[in-house]
């Protein structure tokens, strides 16, 4: 059964500052791994899809990178500024062939001015 | 592109009453999801349709949820009686069906409060 941990579970920065959020699965046969950013009382908002042939995607100030082999993903987000304040979770098919998604708790983020 | 579509956005009832919820997928996406997030927990799938049949439905609680899709396009979820432990937001979701994951929206969710 996989199993997706996202640490920290909360993070407080000064705006500007340059973070890295955690994400690790259980198992590593995953053909790709989303990062979704979730605003207080709203959906989720793909951010990133990185596919298992790939290393990393980048968009805009976010990177996010994929070590399938050591079941761990981060997401990097440079400069960060009060905007960037929301909950980020990542998540992965729930098996081979499968469209299911299987999430982590999240990280809420706070980026203070 | 028009977004997927819920409604309510939110809802608060008594224990063993009933409630519905409604889905609108994005068009022409063949699969449509219904999650639920409790507070502070990641979604979980509750049940996942391609076209109009059910592809899994192993984590729903049939003996007080169900969910159809009609004509493959609109779903609504019900729940009946509610419990307490029913509070969440309830996220449906939809995606092409094919390929490498990629398009796969959400809604902005029904809240369900139950008191």
């Amino acid at each position: 059964k996989q199993e997706v941990t996202q640490i920290p579970a909360a993070l407080s920065v000064p705006e500007g500052e340059n973070l890295v959020l955690n994400c690790s699965f259980t198992d590593s046969a995953i053909y790709n791994l989303q990062w979704f950013r979730q605003d207080p009382g709203k959906g989720l908002t793909s951010l990133l899809l990185i596919q298992s042939s790939q290393r990393e995607q980048t968009s805009g100030r976010l990177n996010a990178s994929l070590d399938k082999s050591s079941g761990r993903s981060t997401l990097y987000i440079a400069a960060s500024q009060p905007g960037d304040s929301a909950t980020y979770l990542c998540a992965v098919p729930l098996g081979a062939g499968s469209y299911q998604l299987t999430f982590g708790k999240g990280t809420k983020l706070s980026v203070i001015p | 592109e028009a977004g997927v579509a819920q409604s309510p956005r939110y809802k608060i009832i008594e224990k063993r009453q009933s409630v519905a919820f409604w889905c609108n997928p994005i068009s022409g996406h063949a699969t449509l999801y219904w999650y639920q997030q409790i507070l502070g927990q990641g979604p979980k799938l509750l049940i996942q349709f391609q076209n109009n049949g059910v592809v899994d439905d192993s984590q729903l609680p049939k003996d007080r949820f169900s969910a159809e899709r009609l004509k493959g396009v609109d779903s609504t979820l019900k729940i009946q009686p509610a419990k307490l432990e029913d509070s969440a937001v309830y996220l449906c979701a939809s995606s092409p069906g094919g390929g490498s994951g990629n398009g796969y929206t959400f809604g902005s969710g029904t809240r369900l409060t139950v008191v």
